[in-house]
């Protein structure tokens, strides 16, 4: 089945304490983003990937790192979280940059950090 | 840069009844446009998207969208809505870069 994976659903943190959310999808899709959704806000781009080793930051890059060194993982890591970055963080991905393609989005992964 | 504004936050309706959920965007070049369902717990899923061509774009689950130029509006309609369909939604534009930009989401709730 095509789909993006990301893990885990749900973590609690602490302050400080460095985390990796995983995505990965299987459609060897280009290109991969990351986004956080906050209530009102809707969906802002934090770090985006058009291919292997090509990233660049969205929105809202501050406080966070992405890698890509193969084309179907897009690690999201947070080196010192902090209670503003609790949010729900969604991993998309598309076959390329091209505007006509819409995302694959992953299922979410609830972060709380305290 | 483009932008999405959704002009309802939140729309209740009865089942059966008709439903329109509003998007108007802002673009200085040509966009694509979308509509993404956000059932609770879950990723967006892809609804329906404008391309070219026709501006009436019909999407899964019944819905359908009106490209609007003129007016720069994307709207989302359904003739009559069910309770299954309580979700929040997207409105997004994509234009020919990498920047797929999201409006706030309209939380849809159908009652019986």
């Amino acid at each position: 089945e095509a789909q993006v994976t990301q893990n885990p659903r749900y973590l609690i943190t602490v302050t400080g304490k460095k985390l990796t959310v995983t995505c990965s999808q299987n459609m060897n899709h280009e290109y991969m983003s990351w986004y956080r959704q906050d209530p009102g806000l809707g969906l802002r781009q934090i770090y985006y990937s058009m291919n292997v080793e090509v990233t660049d930051k969205g929105d809202v890059p501050e406080g966070y790192k992405v890698s890509r060194k193969e084309k179907r993982n897009f690690p999201l890591i947070l080196e010192s979280p902090s209670p503003n970055q609790t949010s729900l963080y969604f991993c998309a991905s598309s076959l390329s940059s091209g505007a006509n393609y819409g995302y694959t989005f992953g299922s979410g992964t609830r972060l709380t950090v305290v | 840069a483009q932008s999405v504004t959704q002009l309802d936050s939140q729309v209740p309706v009865f089942e059966e009844a008709p439903v329109e959920l509003r998007c108007n965007y802002s673009s200085s070049v040509s966009v694509y446009l979308f509509w993404y369902v956000q059932y609770p717990n879950q990723g967006l899923q892809l609804l329906l998207k404008y391309l070219s061509g026709s501006t009436l774009v019909k999407g899964i689950n019944g819905f359908e969208a009106e490209f609007n130029k003129s007016q720069t509006s994307f709207h989302l309609r359904k003739p009559s809505v069910h309770i299954s369909d309580t979700a929040e939604y997207f409105c997004a534009v994509r234009r020919n870069n990498n920047d797929m930009r999201f409006g706030a989401g309209t939380r849809l709730t159908v009652k019986p």
